[in-house]
């Protein structure tokens, strides 16, 4: 089945300790992305990736770091995560860079920073 | 600034149609795209429009004016699963993608 697939799907955490959530198409899609989805905001983007080893800053980049080592994978890691960080978190793929794509997003993380 | 509205809130009646509109003020236009997220679940792809006019795919048609920055998404014949968020995004100049804040909208037997 084509998909994305986050991990974990909800994590409570501590400021300053430090977690990766993981992210996988098996879509052979070239652009990931990673957003994350606030109340009464959009969703706004924090990275994304147009190929392997290739990575540009969102939106709100601020306090997070990516890495695209191979084309399934876009693990978003926060070096130190604050509460201003509890959100909830989705990455999604493309089949190209235009933009024109539909995206496919995965099911979410709901992250909690204490 | 690059600005995306659309209502917060909207209730309609099963069986019924609604028009949730969308206004966007982008540096550019490459697109618009209609999204719906049910609650707790991911986004996933309704419509895409870059040209003016009405699209019609079975009860969703989406409309869009570039002159007026303005779009809409039709949903006829309401079902009880149509209750979901419906998302406005807008493809910039950058082909950056520029979501609103979505629409909630509820569904009444």
């Amino acid at each position: 089945e084509a998909q994305v697939t986050q991990n974990p799907r909800y994590l409570i955490t501590v400021t300053g300790k430090k977690l990766t959530v993981t992210c996988s198409q098996n879509m052979n899609h070239e652009y990931m992305s990673w957003y994350r989805q606030d109340p009464g905001l959009g969703l706004r983007q924090i990275y994304y990736s147009m190929n392997v080893e290739v990575t540009d800053k969102g939106d709100v980049p601020e306090g997070y770091k990516v890495s695209r080592k191979e084309k399934r994978n876009f693990p978003l890691i926060l070096e130190s995560p604050s509460p201003n960080q509890t959100s909830l978190y989705f990455c999604a793929s493309s089949l190209g860079n235009s933009g024109t794509d539909t995206q496919y997003f995965g099911p979410g993380t709901r992250l909690t920073v204490l | 600034g690059q600005n995306i509205d659309q209502p917060t809130e909207m209730t309609a009646t099963e069986g019924a149609i609604v028009q949730i509109n969308c206004t966007y003020q982008t540096s550019g236009f490459n697109g618009l795209f209609w999204y719906q997220q049910h609650a707790g679940e991911a986004p996933t792809f309704l419509s895409y429009n870059v040209l003016d006019g009405l699209e019609e795919k079975g009860r969703f048609s989406s409309f869009l004016s570039r002159s007026k920055g303005y779009s809409y998404l039709l949903l006829k014949e309401l079902q009880m699963k149509d209750s979901a968020s419906y998302l406005c995004a807008v493809l910039d100049s950058n082909y950056q993608l520029i979501w609103g804040a979505g629409t909630k909208l509820i569904i009444k037997p």
